[in-house]
């Protein structure tokens, strides 16, 4: 079953923490999103990745950074989270360039107090 | 860049109703939008498509109206049921960089038995 792997599911941290959000995929796909979503406001996206270490920001890339040293594994880093970071954050992958096809993870639950 | 509309913002209404839920764009160069259902609490699951070459496209009890002029699609869902009762997006992609989808801030549908 291919599938989109996003952990952990809810989190916690305090403002000034720093946060990692992680996301995998089985299915060899080469590009994998961050987006953020939030009520009213729909999906943003946040970084695009193309491949290892061949990363893209988003609209909304400032407070975030993203690593992708194998290609089914990209994090979502936070450094220093803040009070307006609290969203729920989606991970997708898509197979190809070019290929609109997205696989979307379960989400991850960001609660910064 | 791109900006997605969706109306209404929510929707009530009784099983066996049907729906029409309402997309605009603004970027003429947009030209797949893929629709996207949310559960509540699990994650973003592609239901239906089409491509700015259409003008309709039907999946069961789906039916996806395109007007390229207007910059406008319609998601017409008949013989509602309670498991239809999700949040649904549009979505657009635009040349050349197909990866990237706009969404909009999507649509609550409840259905009530």
């Amino acid at each position: 079953d291919m599938k989109v792997t996003q952990m952990p599911r809810y989190l916690i941290k305090r403002m000034g923490e720093n946060v990692l959000l992680e996301c995998g995929q089985d299915m060899s796909h080469e590009t994998m999103y961050w987006y953020r979503q939030d009520p009213g406001l729909g999906l943003q996206l946040i970084y695009i990745s193309y491949d290892v270490d061949s990363n893209s920001e988003g609209d909304i890339p400032k407070g975030y950074r993203v690593s992708r040293k194998k290609r089914e594994h990209f994090s979502l880093i936070l450094d220093s989270a803040k009070t307006n970071q609290t969203s729920v954050y989606f991970c997708a992958s898509s197979p190809l360039p070019g290929n609109s096809d997205y696989t979307f993870g379960s989400g991850t639950r960001l609660l910064v107090i | 860049g791109e900006q997605v509309e969706q109306l209404p913002s929510s929707l009530i209404v009784q099983e066996g109703a049907s729906v029409l839920i309402n997309c605009s764009y603004t970027d003429s160069a947009s030209v797949y939008f893929p629709w996207y259902k949310q559960e509540p609490g699990k994650r973003l699951q592609f239901i239906i498509d089409i491509r700015s070459n259409m003008e309709r496209k039907q999946n069961q009890r789906l039916t996806l109206l395109f007007d390229k002029k207007t910059k406008h699609l319609s998601l017409h869902i008949t013989a509602t049921q309670p498991g239809d009762s999700a949040i649904y997006f549009c979505s657009a992609s635009r040349m050349p960089n197909y990866n990237v989808l706009y969404f909009g801030s999507g649509t609550k549908l409840t259905v009530e038995p």
